[in-house]
């Protein structure tokens, strides 16, 4: 089964902190998406990637930068956290060829910034 | 860019069949997608349609139609455990493969 992790389920930080979220998947898939999703507005693209080193802006960037060294893993970076960034994060990730374009989420990590 | 439209409630009676839509607006389109995601759940895939027509899968079907920029998620025989929010989603057209979700229907079941 794949399986992708993340490294919080609960996150507190304060305004202004920069903030690390991070993303591994074990199945050796090329695309990695970060999403944050608020009641009422659905899933929103905030960065992915289609390759080590890779990215493209998705949707909503702005506050955010995101980091892919190795294959497995897609780091999402709130570089000075806002109270306006509270929310659930979401990551996938996708093999491509498969036809059907399957994406596998993470738990998620609920954030709260105060 | 992508724009995508779903009811955002809809309820239906345990045991009936409901219809999801899903209308889009895009740049560049190649498939459409629906996931189910329980409340604190992430969200799981269901169905996927690159070419018009209906798939099914069990209790579920899917059908696109290009030329309408539209399509629905179809559930039959409701079970109280179907309660869960429904999205569309865009697969865009190009090298990257950015998708793009909708804003969710959530369905209700009652008994």
């Amino acid at each position: 089964d794949v399986k992708v992790t993340q490294s919080s389920r609960y996150l507190v930080k304060r305004t202004g902190e920069k903030v690390f979220l991070e993303c591994v998947q074990d199945m050796d898939h090329e695309n990695m998406f970060w999403y944050r999703q608020d009641p009422g507005l659905g899933l929103r693209l905030i960065y992915f990637s289609y390759d080590v080193k890779m990215k493209e802006k998705g949707d909503i960037p702005e506050g955010y930068s995101v980091s892919r060294e190795k294959k497995e893993r897609f780091s999402l970076i709130l570089e000075s956290a806002s109270t306006n960034q509270t929310s659930m994060y979401l990551c996938a990730s996708i093999r491509l060829g498969t036809g059907t374009y399957e994406q596998y989420f993470g738990p998620g990590t609920r954030l709260t910034v105060t | 860019g992508q724009s995508l439209e779903q009811p955002s409630e809809v309820t239906a009676v345990e045991g009936a069949i409901v219809q999801i839509n899903c209308t889009y607006q895009t740049s560049g389109f190649y498939g459409l997608s629906w996931y189910q995601q329980h409340d604190g759940g992430a969200p799981t895939f269901l169905s996927y349609n690159g070419l018009d027509g209906l798939e099914e899968t069990g209790r579920f079907s899917s059908f696109l139609s290009r030329s309408d920029s539209y399509g629905y998620l179809l559930l039959q025989e409701l079970q109280m455990k179907d309660s869960a929010s429904y999205f569309c989603a865009v697969r865009e057209s190009g090298g990257y493969q950015k998708v793009t979700f909708g804003t969710g229907t959530k369905l209700q079941v009652i008994p």
